[in-house]
């Protein structure tokens, strides 16, 4: 079973500041999530990698497979960016993603 | 498309009480799933389906049962509540089976058992 860590596990920043949240897993994996999930809100997919880096406005993925570790990175960060981000390693079973247990974000005015 | 939906969105049971969350989706996936999600933990698979007619157990499965006649829908029912089944509960689906397929996910249903 593959164990996903995230770190830290709560992080405020303030407005502009670039944010970085790393995760780690510990088994070789066919892809690398990032999640998004808004207080009381749903999940939403942000991205999914299996090397090298992925860039959506903002938002910045990379991971590096032969050290097991993937990083989130916000720019310019806003209060909007303010959510809990959760990364999941995906196995190539059936049984789909092991969760981390997510990095709550808060971005200050 | 209106993706994945869920309902209700809220929920109040009482000890021993049974029920169905429903979950749908229109994008023709054959991979449906069901997680938990509590407090401090990450997200826990419940059930899962590969297609119509094919269910399997996730990590924390007891309590549950799951169906799937349909692509579309996939309820999850609880057979007797229990007040550790307080938990907001997701439904997701994906185009494949795998993680390395992107996941939908549903807005949720928060359920409180008393």
């Amino acid at each position: 079973k593959n164990e996903v860590e995230q770190s830290p596990q709560n992080l405020t920043a303030q407005e502009g500041e670039f944010i970085t949240i790393n995760c780690s897993y510990s088994v070789g994996i066919s892809a690398l999530h990032w999640l998004q999930q808004h207080p009381g809100g749903g999940i939403v997919s942000l991205f999914m990698l299996s090397s090298g880096k992925k860039k959506h406005g903002r938002l910045i993925a990379t991971i590096n497979i032969q050290e097991k570790h993937s990083s989130l990175h916000i720019t310019a960060s806003h209060p909007r960016d303010s959510a809990v981000y959760i990364c999941a390693a995906g196995g190539g079973g059936a049984d789909g993603l092991t969760f981390g247990k997510g990095t709550h974000l808060i971005i200050q005015p | 498309n209106a993706g994945v939906t869920q309902t209700p969105k809220f929920q109040v049971l009482k000890t021993g009480q049974s029920m169905t969350l429903q979950c749908a989706q229109d994008m023709n996936h054959e991979y449906m799933s069901w997680y938990r999600q509590d407090p401090g933990m990450g997200l826990r698979l419940i059930h899962y389906s590969v297609g119509a007619g094919i269910t399997d157990q996730g990590e924390v499965p007891n309590g549950y049962n799951v169906s799937r006649s349909t692509t579309e829908d996939f309820p999850l029912r609880l057979l007797s509540a229990a007040p550790s089944q307080t938990s907001v509960y997701f439904c997701a689906s994906s185009d494949g089976q795998g993680g390395g397929y992107e996941q939908y996910f549903g807005p949720g249903t928060r359920l409180t058992v008393t």
